[in-house]
């Protein structure tokens, strides 16, 4: 059974520093993986999603790569800034049940971002 | 814009009462689920429908029920068996093997 961990589940820095957030998986069998963030009491937007034959995917101050082998993902954040405080959470698609899977959550992290 | 539309944003229920939360989905997407979110335990997932008429169960199924009449919506019916119903409701929908559209959420009380 498919594991997602993220650790550690809160995370504090001051603004402006460049952090890396990580997510485990145990089965390397993935379709893709995704990032997501989630603000307090808000649903879920969609940051980063890498297909299993990707390495990498960008988008603005944000970098998310997977290394299958070692069942790790990491969530680059540059310059930080109070606003991308929120939880952010990775899920994984597994690759044999489907292109229309269900996803595995991990727990989220919480990040606070200081002025 | 397309997206997904969860109803009501907020909700209430009376002991041994059936509600329905609303989710409609404009994106032309095939897949829709319905997810469980409670403080430290993560999301969950209830139910999941891959094509119109046809739904799988979840991880925690027992208590509530879905329908698929039609592929832009998923409704959950959280029934009175269901007897710690309070959290927070998540809809979410796919393409063939594309990433998950969350909507909004539903939150319940049980009053």
């Amino acid at each position: 059974k498919q594991e997602v961990t993220q650790i550690p589940a809160a995370l504090s820095v001051p603004e402006g520093e460049n952090l890396v957030l990580n997510c485990s998986f145990t089965d390397s069998a993935i379709y893709n993986l995704q990032w997501f963030r989630q603000d307090p009491g808000k649903g879920l937007t969609s940051l980063l999603l890498i297909q299993s034959s990707q390495r990498e995917q960008t988008s603005g101050r944000l970098n998310a790569s997977l290394d299958k082998s070692s069942g790790r993902s990491t969530l680059y954040i540059a310059a930080s800034q109070p606003g991308d405080s929120a939880t952010y959470l990775c899920a994984v698609r597994p690759m044999d049940t489907g292109a229309n899977s269900k996803l595995t959550f991990g727990k989220g992290i919480t990040l606070s971002v200081r002025p | 814009d397309g997206g997904i539309t969860q109803s009501p944003k907020y909700l209430f229920r009376k002991e041994g009462q059936n509600v329905t939360l609303s989710c409609e989905q404009n994106l032309n997407h095939d897949a829709m689920y319905w997810y469980r979110q409670d403080p430290g335990q993560g999301l969950r997932l209830i139910y999941y429908s891959q094509i119109v008429n046809d739904f799988q169960k979840g991880d925690i199924a027992e208590g509530y029920s879905v329908s698929r009449e039609k592929k832009e919506s998923f409704p959950l019916t959280v029934t009175s068996a269901q007897k710690n119903p309070t959290a927070f409701y998540l809809c979410a929908s796919t393409p063939m093997g594309g990433g998950y559209t969350f909507g909004s959420g539903t939150r319940l009380t049980v009053v």
